[in-house]
């Protein structure tokens, strides 16, 4: 296991609302980044936290957006909610900032009816 | 725009057979990571490589990294029914080092 947990499990909502999803980081890990995985693709980066600074981004649109906390864990909102939204949401920790090694947690699967 | 493809997209096989991924990617990398992701879990780390050319093993899986940074394979030697899986491919995007683009994964399944 690595240490980072995400909440909650499953969630399921409805076109236009919004969602909060929520990740703690590995002890020690200063670095969160998301991503969104749909099925039978791989992970899609949307973007990454750097103590408390969004320091990058993926192709994602403004409706998408982070916080991270004083204590590295981080928040992942999604307004406006469509369809295609529905997937598996995952938060990965890192020691450093860019493209270091990611520790998975095991995901926030989003349903958008 | 900056892919990573890998083929094959699916492969079968009975226990104790070989099986190899490749990994391409349409710009040179700096380094090249590979995840595994066990069906309904999440991805799990297995191995980075740097260095042009490079070879590392763990067990039963052996990873390249081609002499022009572009390719990657995985290969693993007589499969066993816990090697059943994803296995995906990452490098940094040439226009965003926080970025990682992952190709679209090789599900590998494993018959007893």
């Amino acid at each position: 296991e690595t240490g980072v947990t995400q909440s909650p499990t499953h969630l399921i909502k409805t076109r236009g609302q919004q969602v909060t999803l929520r990740c703690s980081s590995q002890s020690g890990h200063n670095t969160v980044s998301w991503y969104q995985q749909a099925l039978g693709q791989g992970p899609q980066f949307i973007f990454q936290y750097y103590r408390e600074e969004e320091n990058g981004r993926g192709n994602f649109p403004p409706r998408f957006s982070g916080l991270q906390f004083p204590n590295y864990s981080s928040e992942l909102n999604v307004n406006a909610l469509e369809l295609d939204d529905s997937a598996l949401y995952l938060c990965a920790s890192s020691l450093r900032t860019g493209t270091d090694t990611q520790y998975f947690g095991p995901g926030t699967r989003l349903t958008v009816l | 725009g900056q892919q990573v493809m890998q083929i094959p997209q699916y492969q079968h096989v009975q226990e104790g057979e070989d099986f190899t991924t490749y990994c391409n990617s349409s710009t040179t990398l700096s380094n090249i990571q590979w995840y595994k992701q066990r069906p309904g879990g999440h991805p799990v780390f297995l191995i980075q490589l740097v260095k042009s050319g490079e070879v590392k093993k763990q067990k039963r899986l052996t990873f390249q990294f081609g002499e022009a940074k572009k390719n990657s394979s995985l290969h693993i030697t007589a499969t066993q029914t816990t090697d059943v899986g994803t296995y995906f491919c990452a490098g940094p995007y040439a226009g965003n080092n926080r970025k990682l683009i992952w190709g679209l994964g090789t599900s590998l399944a494993v018959n007893p």
